[in-house]
């Protein structure tokens, strides 16, 4: 079955600018994480959303949001870039309904502000 | 203190080497997760343990939840398991979110 696709997988933009990534799970996953990866401050979680409902938020400024649509896909925008926001941002799937579930993780979207 | 500590940072060994990372965690948790990440990102997810002892080929992944520690274990290392290798929960208070360690660089040489 087809894995987690994240679109686009290079992105580079200018300070100020907004970026839109998105996030297609596997068919039957209804959870999607994205989370942000730094060489400074690792792994670290963004948000979760579950049938169209953010269910958790990590310790983002507003800058970040996100938005699942009925399909399940999920998107997550940064608007007014600075650079700090260039890293790798991942999402990771599962069946949703428990944390006990594994987790797929997509091959993230490296993103590079200037 | 980071909820999920891991060790050690760095490892660099020969190939055939019997290689363990630890990880110990402060926090309750549902599950642990063993996930591997290689140069360009990507993760695998290699274990989810809630008790116990799993093995899937070459690679064996232990918890002691009463200790709050788990141990990653390689045996018999090839060069293509070079990675970085990171500990991730779940906690029980914090559903569908995963903390993670900062992870485990192994270089194994031929």
């Amino acid at each position: 079955k087809a894995g987690v696709t994240q679109t686009p997988r290079y992105l580079i933009k200018t300070r100020g600018q907004q970026v839109t990534l998105s996030c297609s799970p596997i068919s039957g996953h209804r959870s999607v994480s994205w989370y942000q990866q730094t060489p400074g401050q690792g792994l670290q979680f963004l948000f979760e959303y579950f049938s169209e409902t953010q269910r958790n938020k990590g310790n983002f400024p507003g800058r970040f949001s996100g938005r699942q649509f009925s399909n399940s896909r999920s998107e997550m925008n940064v608007s007014t870039l600075e650079l700090g926001d260039s890293a790798l941002y991942l999402c990771a799937t599962n069946p949703g309904g428990s944390s006990n579930y594994g987790y797929t993780f997509g091959s993230g979207t490296r993103l590079t502000v200037v | 203190k980071n909820e999920v500590e891991q060790s050690p940072q760095n490892l660099t060994a020969q190939e055939g080497e019997f290689i363990t990372i630890n990880c110990s965690y402060s926090v309750g948790i549902s599950a642990l997760h063993w996930l591997q990440q290689h140069p360009g990102g990507g993760i695998v997810s290699l274990f989810m343990l809630s008790s116990g002892k799993k093995k899937h080929g070459r690679l064996i992944a232990t918890i002691n939840i009463q200790e709050k520690h788990s141990s990653l274990h390689i045996t018999a290392s090839h060069p293509r398991d070079s990675a970085v290798y990171i500990c991730a929960v779940s906690e029980v208070q914090g559903a569908q979110k995963l903390v993670f360690g900062q992870g485990t660089r192994l270089t194994i040489n031929p």
